[in-house]
């Protein structure tokens, strides 16, 4: 079915830490995966996409992990920071409708420790 | 900032009217999704406008529909407003209707129904 979940529904970071947000997707022909940001009362703002072919991409401060095998997803951000303070997404597009269809996740909220 | 923009920032109905909500997309972008985001959830895909045609639809009923205007900006039309209408409806937008393409989100409408 059509189903991107989350291991945890919240995360807790020391500042200066690695955050590791994990992501399970459940339809093997997807093929293009994307991490979004949302803070408190606004949109989600992209963060970092991967497609199928590709197993890591890296960004600024970001790296996002893609294991086919096992249908998981991971977002890496180094050195957190308290403006990392969100809840982030991790999004799949099936790919087999004509529309560029975005199938979200519950969410994982992280929160930075001082 | 992403360039799309939305209106109204806030909106309160009552229970059977109708709402038409709306989106301008970023500069050079032909391609308009709209979303539904209910609170703490994960944006759900409403539907997507493609050079001024419905380009994909989600699980909605048809009572929620939409138009896309020559200069590619977008409206939300909900009619029949039910209690769990409310939510923050998002739109985004691409610079195609590729399912690589980045989606662009704006700041959203809060809808309310009483």
């Amino acid at each position: 079915g059509e189903s991107v979940g989350l291991h945890l529904p919240t995360l807790s970071v020391q500042e200066g830490d690695n955050s590791i947000i994990n992501c399970a997707y459940s339809n093997s022909a997807s093929d293009y995966f994307i991490w979004y940001k949302q803070e408190s009362g606004k949109g989600p703002q992209f963060i970092i996409d991967i497609r199928s072919n590709m197993d890591k991409r890296q960004g600024q401060r970001v790296t996002v992990l893609l294991n086919k095998t096992v249908k998981h997803l991971s977002l890496q951000i180094a050195a957190t920071q308290p403006g990392d303070s969100a809840v982030y997404f991790c999004a799949e597009n099936p790919g087999y409708s004509s529309a560029s269809k975005i199938i979200f996740g519950s969410g994982t909220r992280l929160s930075i420790r001082p | 900032e992403t360039g799309v923009t939305q209106s109204p920032t806030h909106l309160i109905k009552t229970r059977g009217q109708q709402v038409t909500l709306r989106c301008s997309s970023q500069s050079g972008h032909n391609t308009v999704s709209w979303y539904q985001q209910a609170l703490g959830q994960g944006p759900q895909f409403i539907f997507q406008y493609y050079r001024e045609e419905e380009n994909g639809r989600g699980n909605f009923p048809p009572r929620f529909s939409g138009l896309q205007f020559p200069n590619y900006s977008s409206e939300l039309n909900v009619n029949a407003l039910e209690l769990d209408d409310s939510a923050l409806y998002l739109c985004a937008s691409s610079l195609s209707g590729r399912t690589t393409d980045t989606q662009y989100f704006g700041p959203g409408t809060r809808l309310t129904v009483l």
